[in-house]
């Protein structure tokens, strides 16, 4: 069946470190890549998405290439700051189905 | 718009009582979806609805979890009778188009759940 592997957390960074959260997936089918951010007490909310291969989805500074080679949607972001703290999800989603999540990275970034 | 509500934010209750979480979803979403989020499990899709009908439920863990959507614009999870094995965060989700058609979920902030 479908399915996302993410690194597991937490990861820890200094502010203005860079940022890199892997994220590998399997499918049947030709999904769609996503990034969904969940932060403290909150609910969680789409980052950004990509739709075919090699296309880049991008939002907040946070990037995500979609790459079909290595099965891969690893999530980056040049320099981080102490409000980016929160649980990252990675998530697929292939037609007539539903979205299939990873299991969340979280990140803590410390002045 | 509200955004998607849930209520309540927390509730504590005692084993083998019955809990009952409540969502609304954003005005003219056509799909709702209730998941389960604890540490080692992570996010888990319990039931979804088209259109208020209930599509899958094969993620319900057990003949005590049930959901209804009498209406577009509410939705119940209830737990009958509750097990300590249940606290976890539920959240509900709903999305504009159907499921299956590569929807955007908006979530709501979740309902803590712990059952003693």
């Amino acid at each position: 069946g479908d399915s996302v592997t993410q690194m597991e957390g937490p990861v820890t960074l200094s502010e203005e470190a860079f940022l890199t959260i892997n994220c590998t997936y399997t499918a049947t089918g030709y999904p769609s890549l996503f990034w969904y951010v969940q932060y403290p007490g909150e609910g969680l909310q789409l980052l950004l998405k990509a739709t075919k291969a090699d296309d880049k989805g991008s939002n907040k500074g946070f990037e995500a290439t979609y790459r079909k080679e290595t099965t891969s949607f690893h999530l980056e972001k040049g320099s981080v700051q102490v409000s980016d703290s929160a649980v990252y999800f990675c998530a697929l989603f292939v037609g007539y189905s539903t979205l299939t999540f990873g299991k969340g990275t979280m990140l803590l970034v410390s002045p | 718009d509200a955004g998607v509500i849930q209520s309540p934010r927390h509730e504590v209750t005692e084993m083998g009582q019955e809990v009952t979480l409540r969502c609304k979803p954003i005005s003219g979403h056509n799909s709702l979806f209730w998941y389960r989020q604890t540490m080692m499990r992570g996010l888990e899709l319990l039931i979804y609805f088209n259109n208020n009908v209930p599509i899958d439920d094969s993620g319900m863990p057990e003949d005590r979890f049930s959901a209804k959507m009498p209406n577009a614009s509410f939705s119940t999870l209830k737990i009958q009778p509750s097990e300590p094995r249940d606290s976890a965060v539920y959240f509900c989700a709903s999305s504009l188009r159907p499921a299956g058609t590569n929807e955007k979920l908006f979530f709501g902030s979740g309902t803590q759940l712990s059952v003693l």
